[in-house]
């Protein structure tokens, strides 16, 4: 089993909708998060990264975090067409090597 | 932001033969890393390095080696290609910071025939 798993693996959302997308850690020594986004042909680019219980902004991007679920997710409002990507969670743990271990990822279409 | 240049951008090769992937970062971060993208898989870590003349295995080592000459450049070889190599790589680097954000290339596309 993934120690990563996201949900869902695909998604597809009109333009200017809420696009919600969900990764939860089967191992609670994970307590550090990030989304990447990887446009194709292109590489993966951190897109934003919560540490801390609750929500963090950035623009229309809001992560959530909750700890004791080991639950995070990612609302995009206001999707564009160019949102339309590969959507990767990713964690650490601050016992053990730091390794960023990766989530399957969630490909988002936005429909114009 | 972080450059990190892959080489080549795709490479056709024959199973059995000796592939180098070649991964050069110009922004003096001390870890370097190396995954491959498979769909379904994610993205999956294959070594990493944490200074120049140091490598890691990461969680599917097999069939490859990493070597990191210098703090700017890091290459995968694979010494004796197989087809269930074929796949996407990708290097990135981060400032070896412990908790760190990467900065990943544009990918390497790998075809073993």
């Amino acid at each position: 089993q993934q120690k990563v798993q996201q949900s869902p693996e695909s998604l597809s959302v009109p333009e200017g909708g809420m696009a919600s997308l969900n990764c939860t850690s089967s191992d609670r020594n994970f307590q550090y998060f990030w989304w990447y986004r990887q446009h194709s042909g292109e590489g993966p680019k951190a897109l934003m990264s919560i540490f801390s219980d609750g929500d963090k902004k950035e623009g229309r991007f809001t992560a959530h975090l909750n700890k004791a679920s080991l639950h995070v997710s990612l609302h995009i409002r206001d999707s564009q067409p160019s949102d339309s990507a590969l959507y990767f969670c990713a964690a650490t743990s601050s016992s053990g090597s730091w390794q960023l271990i990766f989530g399957s990822g969630t490909q988002l279409t936005v429909m114009p | 932001e972080a450059a990190v240049t892959q080489s080549p951008r795709n490479k056709v090769a024959v199973t059995g033969g000796k592939v180098t992937l070649s991964c050069n970062q110009t922004n003096n971060h001390n870890n370097m890393y190396w995954y491959r993208q498979d769909t379904g898989h994610g993205l999956r870590l294959i070594h990493y390095s944490y200074g120049a003349g140091s490598t890691e295995k990461g969680d599917i080592p097999d069939g490859y080696k990493a070597s990191r000459p210098s703090q700017e450049n890091f290459s995968l070889i694979l010494e004796l290609a197989t087809p269930s190599q074929t796949s996407v790589y990708f290097c990135a680097s981060g400032p070896g910071l412990g908790v760190e954000t990467l900065y990943f290339g544009s990918g390497t596309r790998l075809t073993v025939l």
